[in-house]
């Protein structure tokens, strides 16, 4: 069975662009969450989104918004980039994300560099 | 309150010993998981292993267990026979509570290395 995929594996934006990062769960999964992870440091939560219905949201700023999709895909949209949006930002699925006992399993994210 | 410490930036160990990494943790949910992941430098999250709040038995998966101590709120991986592919960052991450369960806290990880 395929796992969690994500597209692109790598993009280059200047400051100010815009980018739309998309994800796709394991097969029977319905939940999707984002993270985001800077060089160094763990993955940092941005969003979580259930049949197609936000269900939790880090503390990042209005710039970053997500959607799902009803084949539960989902896009990650980043508007005016800044310099610090640089980071690789990681997929994961889970089967309905309601319980905290259910593993999330990750994709192998997209490497994103703001020049 | 950081909720999830790996005090370890950087571990050494010779193959075939065994490591601990630690991990400790900070919650007031009686209900919550705990989960360890490996990330080699291409990037990808890989799981290793679970431990719930509520299990009896510390987890075990293969070369890996979870030494889990619930009053003193740690969760240490172990790692036994240790392999040069397990050259990598190690992450320890914690969900809470069922409202926030699609949320993983991650630790800032511990960079293992395996000596030949």
């Amino acid at each position: 069975d395929a796992g969690v995929t994500q597209s692109p594996t790598h993009l280059i934006k200047t400051r100010g662009q815009q980018v739309t990062l998309r994800c796709s769960p394991i097969s029977g999964h319905k939940s999707v969450s984002w993270y985001q992870q800077v060089l160094g440091q763990g993955p940092q939560f941005i969003f979580q989104y259930y049949e197609k219905e936000e269900r939790g949201r880090g503390n990042f700023p209005d710039r970053f918004s997500a959607r799902q999709f009803p084949n539960y895909s989902s896009e990650l949209n980043v508007n005016a980039l800044l310099l610090g949006d640089s980071a690789l930002y990681l997929c994961a699925s889970s089967l309905a994300g309601s319980l905290a006992q259910e593993t999330q399993y990750f994709g192998p994210g997209t490497r994103l560099l703001v020049l | 309150a950081q909720k999830i410490t790996q005090t370890q930036p950087g571990m050494f160990v010779q193959e075939k010993e065994a490591v601990t990494l630690d991990c400790t943790y900070d919650t007031s949910d009686p209900s919550y998981g705990l989960f360890w992941y490996k990330q080699p430098s291409s990037g990808e999250m890989i799981f290793l292993i679970y431990q719930g709040s509520y299990d009896q038995q510390n987890a075990t998966e293969g070369r890996y267990s979870l030494n889990f101590q619930k009053a003193r709120k740690s969760a240490n991986l172990v790692i036994s026979a240790s392999q040069l592919g397990d050259s990598a960052m190690y992450f320890c991450a914690m969900r809470e509570g069922n409202t926030n369960a699609g949320k993983s806290t991650f630790g800032d990880g511990t960079t293992l290395t395996v000596k030949p």
